[in-house]
């Protein structure tokens, strides 16, 4: 367990309205990801971020922001959410040995 | 671009037997790491074992262990022993020096009793 929670664990939300989705570790690593998780397509990078305010894009971000004012805490924001968001939500820190260990992931679902 | 390939979308294979599921990846990068990540149906995602490039030596953990192929691009998962725990969703995965990790489809495994 490398200290991760995802808050909430389960949302259903309607289409058009925003949508933020945390993730708090507790083991000061430098870097977070967030992925998504669906059927077919393993898991697909969102965003990630390499230090407090630094952030990238990942092979799926649009539609996403993200944002890491501490350490700590790296949020997912869906800024008008979609049906094809529906999907589980995965952070990630990585570890010393370039290991990602996960949080218990988010169920979102776009009605 | 980076790809991770996992050919086998389900696997079945009877309790104590032994079952190999299949990874291939592509790249152009010489440094890079390789995982095998376990997804039971808890949904939590686990680390089962891991490879360094560099390293020529098959890593093994306990009932696990992996054929890395460098040349073939080739990273394999051999499971002996199965137990009806390790019943779940196998995920093949790459990372390069860029600390951005791409993930294969997944390969599905039953453990029947």
């Amino acid at each position: 367990d490398a200290g991760i929670t995802q808050s909430p664990r389960h949302k259903v939300t309607e289409t058009g309205t925003p949508v933020t989705l945390r993730c708090h570790q507790t083991e000061n690593h430098r870097y977070m990801y967030w992925y998504r998780q669906d059927p077919g397509h393993g898991l697909r990078l969102i965003h990630y971020s390499y230090g407090v305010k630094d952030t990238d894009k990942g092979e799926v971000s649009d539609g996403y922001s993200v944002s890491r004012s501490k350490t700590e805490d790296f949020l997912l924001t869906l800024e008008s959410a979609t049906s094809s968001q529906t999907s589980v939500y995965f952070c990630a820190i990585s570890g010393r040995n370039n290991e990602q260990f996960f949080g218990p992931g988010t169920r979102l679902t776009v009605l | 671009a980076q790809t991770v390939t996992q050919s086998q979308p389900e696997m079945s294979v009877q309790e104590a037997e032994t079952v190999t599921l299949s990874c291939t990846y592509d790249t152009s990068e010489n440094n890079y790491y390789l995982f095998w990540y376990k997804q039971p149906p808890s949904r939590q995602m686990i680390l089962v074992i891991r490879q360094e490039a560099y390293k020529q030596q098959n890593a093994t953990e306990n009932r696990f262990s992996v054929n890395f192929q460098k040349a073939a691009k080739s990273f394999s998962l051999k499971i002996s022993d199965s137990q009806l725990g390790d019943t779940a969703m196998y995920f093949c995965a790459f990372t390069a020096v860029s600390f951005k990790t791409i993930f294969g489809a997944g390969t599905r495994l039953f453990v029947k009793a």
